[in-house]
């Protein structure tokens, strides 16, 4: 079963504008992280910003902030303020904290083009 | 240095072949971890270290495939008798072994079997 979800391959957001990134994820366990990555065409992912399961507040980090929803098993990607930069894909990640299984399940990903 | 190595940066091999791709995680990061990644595509996990103990290998595609970490740093991805579906991007990231704390990538090792 499909663990993280991300529903839409390719955006497109106008330069100063802001957009959200859409993550849904499944997971039976009741303590978990998601994180945010972002790949440059370059090759290297570059860790965003953290949820935890217990966590009270939406994470944010800078431009970046994350729309959780717990109820909703969802955890969206806002970027404020997109910058020609933040073109990359955007990967949505989940850590599983109970049981023995330490590796990060990721999603297919988003490609994120912001517009002059 | 301060960030995860990785190199190659690229490898070319010929079917049959074996290559050797490493990793040199940032230091003092316990938990070092192996995934794959298919062109347009989410890194897939291929295996996880803590310290020199492969703990879990559930990810590797095939007997073919072989990871080490012998001193509890560097690690070395091993695949021998290379075939064309293995091309693809090798990631490796590594960690401290508290939760919460994110897994930093290397830049990867791009492989292509000709």
């Amino acid at each position: 079963a499909q663990k993280i979800t991300q529903t839409q391959p390719g955006m497109f957001v106008q330069e100063k504008e802001a957009v959200t990134l859409d993550c849904t994820y499944d997971t039976s366990d009741p303590s978990y992280g998601l994180f945010w990555y972002k790949q440059p065409s370059s090759g290297e992912m570059i860790f965003l910003i953290y949820q935890g399961s217990y966590d009270q507040q939406n994470a944010t980090e800078g431009r970046y902030s994350l729309n959780f929803q717990k109820a909703r098993k969802s955890a969206n990607l806002v970027i404020s303020a997109s910058q020609l930069g933040d073109s990359a894909m955007y990967f949505c990640a989940m850590r599983e904290h109970s049981g023995s299984a330490r590796q990060l399940t990721f999603g297919s990903g988003t490609q994120l083009t912001v517009l002059p | 240095g301060a960030g995860v190595s990785q190199s190659p940066r690229y490898k070319v091999a010929k079917r049959g072949q074996d290559v050797a791709l490493r990793c040199d995680p940032i230091s003092g990061h316990v938990s070092l971890f192996w995934y794959q990644q298919a062109l347009g595509q989410g890194p897939e996990f291929l295996t996880y270290f803590q310290n020199e103990a492969q703990l879990d290998k559930s990810g590797l595609p095939s007997d073919r495939f072989f990871a080490e970490r012998p001193e509890g740093s560097v690690s070395t991805l091993k695949i021998q008798r290379t075939q064309q579906e293995d091309s693809a991007v090798y990631l490796c990231a590594s960690s401290l072994l508290i939760s919460n704390q994110p897994q930093h990538f290397g830049d990867g090792t791009r492989l292509s079997i000709l």
